[in-house]
């Protein structure tokens, strides 16, 4: 059973193409976010929803938008794609109720703009 | 500003040696939570270990232990009689609370750990 899955795992695309990642998660959880880890493996949050409502919103280009129709879906969709936006992008989950309760990681979208 | 520093980049180490993983943080929060994840070639993140601010004893799972040290502000990561299968990157990471209790876990920039036969 997976608990956090992302589709698709792999994304090869041309330079100004849009495209969607999807995430999923079954464990209950109300908040779900989005990372990005570029090719020196470095792991930055982009996004973070809780309850269908976006939280945290990290200056990512408007390019960029979430989607969470449900609190157990958080979609990401990439307008006008760049060169730089090759990266992997990872999604979480976590619950709220519990104080810093660790993240669940989808196993992760990787993203190859030519 | 909340920060993670990993200062080694890359380790190499021969099986069955111990290593050190340094972790150092900044934060003015008094409360915080700080984490341990290992990335594995296959790519997916795996949680190891959560520490409270307010926790400072050290942890020891397996081969696995923590030492966690308030003063230093440092939450170090060592593997004892390191195996292949602990080739991986590791992150240290840092949970800082955000407005209306949400919180985000910033992470350090990882440590590439290769543990040769």
């Amino acid at each position: 059973d997976t608990a956090v899955s992302q589709t698709p795992k792999y994304l090869v695309t041309q330079m100004g193409n849009d495209k969607s990642i999807k995430c999923e998660q079954n464990l209950g959880h109300d908040t779900m976010y989005w990372y990005k880890q570029d090719s020196k493996k470095f792991l930055k949050i982009m996004f973070s929803y809780n309850n269908k409502e976006l939280i945290i919103n990290e200056t990512v280009p408007n390019r960029f938008s979430p989607k969470s129709p449900d609190k157990a879906h958080l979609n990401l969709h990439i307008n006008s794609l760049e060169l730089g936006d090759s990266a992997v992008y990872f999604c979480a989950s976590r619950r709220t109720g519990v104080t810093n309760e660790k993240l669940f990681f989808g196993s992760g979208t990787q993203l190859s703009v030519l | 500003a909340q920060k993670v520093t990993q200062a080694q980049t890359e380790i190499s180490v021969v099986e069955k040696e111990d290593v050190t993983l340094d972790c150092v943080y900044e934060t003015r929060d008094t409360t915080y939570y700080l984490f341990w994840y290992k990335q594995p070639p296959s790519g997916e993140l795996v949680f190891l270990i959560r520490r409270n601010s307010f926790d400072e004893q050290n942890e020891i799972s397996g081969r696995y232990s923590w030492n966690f040290q308030k003063s230093t502000s440092s939450f170090n990561f060592t593997i004892t009689a390191s195996q292949v299968v602990d080739s991986a990157v590791y992150f240290c990471a840092l949970s800082e609370a955000q407005v209306g209790g949400y919180n985000k876990l910033i992470f350090g920039a990882g440590t590439r750990l290769a543990v040769h036969p």
